[in-house]
């Protein structure tokens, strides 16, 4: 089955830093890869994601790249805030409505 | 708010017991998803249905078991709970079991076994 490694696990920044953070998964039949953010105690929230046939998109200061020769894909968040603090998991899986397979997590943490 | 519900928020119970956990889907979508997140980790895929037929199974043991009701509200199962059971347990909806509808998590239900 699919495994998303995801690096780092933690991640310190200082305000209007950029935060980078990096996936790699195995099953080459993957074709959607969406990005959550995971508050404490809080749902995960679907902030952006990319599909097979594009290899970048943004929205606002969000960004994520897919590499699908290898196998990996990454977040970027430019100028990052305080409110940007939070759990983030990447995930992949064929389309969008079937399982997800996710990465372990990286812990943002931007400092004022 | 029109979102995923789930119930009950908080649940405390004992190893042995059984439990059950509730998910309603936002208004449209006819796949729910279970999955479980253990502090600390990302959420680990447990069942998917849609159309009220189980369309995926994760590697858990027979302990859980799930069903989709005609208004594709879901139920989660899980008999003679262990200490290891103690995790979040999310449901996502989505409008197909496939296809480019994304997946929607609810608020989650944190189980504790003691």
């Amino acid at each position: 089955g699919e495994n998303v490694e995801q690096h780092p696990s933690t991640l310190s920044v200082q305000e209007g830093d950029s935060a980078v953070i990096k996936c790699t998964y195995s099953d080459s039949a993957s074709n959607y890869f969406p990005w959550y953010k995971q508050e404490l105690g809080k749902r995960p929230q679907l902030i952006i994601d990319i599909r097979s046939n594009v290899g970048e998109k943004k929205d606002q200061r969000i960004a994520v790249t897919l590499n699908k020769t290898a196998k990996h894909f990454s977040l970027h968040i430019t100028e990052t805030q305080p409110e940007d603090s939070a759990v983030y998991f990447c995930a992949a899986s064929m389309t969008a409505g079937n399982k997800l397979t996710f990465g372990g997590g990286t812990r943002v943490l931007v400092k004022p | 708010d029109a979102g995923v519900t789930q119930s009950p928020t908080h649940l405390i119970k004992t190893r042995g017991q059984h439990v059950t956990l509730r998910c309603s889907p936002i208004s449209g979508h006819k796949s729910v998803s279970w999955y479980q997140q253990v502090l600390g980790q990302g959420p680990q895929f447990i069942f998917q249905y849609y159309e009220k037929e189980e369309r995926g199974r994760g590697n858990f043991p027979d302990r859980f078991s799930a069903r989709q009701f005609p208004n594709y509200s879901s139920e989660l199962n899980v008999n003679a709970l262990l200490l290891g059971d103690s995790a979040l347990y999310l449901c996502a909806s989505s409008v197909r079991g496939n296809g480019p509808y994304e997946q929607y998590f609810g608020p989650g239900t944190r189980l504790t076994v003691t």
